[in-house]
């Protein structure tokens, strides 16, 4: 069955360094989309992203956050400069339309020390 | 801002009951509302999308129904196994908006 595949699985890195989280969406879907879930806290809404620009983005998506899909299969989040608080679980999902199952990977946990 | 609630926020049975998880949500202008199973420190496990115009979903031993006036979705799941043992997350999609509000989930443990 295709699936969603993030990488890393697990990601270390100090405050103030860039990150970026790596996703392949499956093959034949047109909406993207990142979600991020702080330990003990509700899944959040980062982003969508469907015909290579941002369709929606929630209130954590500021300027130090960025979307690309570099090439056909890919699809990454970028965090420029990153904070303590931005540390939990990374999810990228996709979907056929936007109408239909978001499908969700198994998470990139973004450890900031 | 569309608030979503699930109670209880954890529950324990024992193998074959049958059992009804509960999912509330604040604005019944919705688009769908869609059941996941995370495992933990896995992701999310797409269970049942029910479209704002449709009443239930059924796959297997699951049903998830939706009351939109009332705002309200449940997942009922019959014959519990061990292997349901997870978190159940209830997410809903506002009416014109392509992203989910997540609940906070529904532990369940299911003991043999």
């Amino acid at each position: 069955e295709p699936e969603v595949t993030q990488t890393p699985s697990h990601q270390v890195t100090q405050m103030g360094q860039e990150v970026i989280l790596r996703c392949v969406p499956i093959s034949n879907h047109l909406y993207f989309y990142w979600y991020r879930q702080i330990l003990g806290q509700k899944v959040e809404f980062l982003v969508s992203f469907y015909n290579n620009e941002i369709s929606e983005k929630s209130e954590i998506f500021d300027d130090q956050f960025s979307v690309e899909r570099p090439d056909g299969s890919n699809f990454t989040l970028k965090i420029r400069s990153t904070k303590l608080e931005d540390s939990a679980m990374y999810f990228c999902a996709s979907s056929e339309d936007r109408r239909l199952i978001q499908y969700f990977g198994a998470g990139t946990r973004l450890s900031v020390l | 801002k569309q608030e979503v609630t699930q109670i209880p926020a954890a529950l324990s049975v024992p193998e074959g009951e049958n059992l009804v998880l509960n999912c509330s949500f604040t604005d019944s202008a919705i688009y769908n509302l869609q059941w996941f199973r995370q495992d933990p420190g896995k992701g999310l496990t797409s269970l049942l999308l029910i479209q704002s115009s449709q009443r239930e979903q059924t796959s297997g031993r699951l049903n998830a129904s939706l009351d939109k006036s009332s705002g309200r979705s449940t997942l009922y799941i019959a014959a519990s196994q061990p292997g349901d043992s997870a978190t159940y997350l209830c997410a809903v999609r506002p009416g014109n908006f392509n992203k989910f509000y997540f609940g906070s989930g529904t532990k369940l443990n299911v003991k043999p």
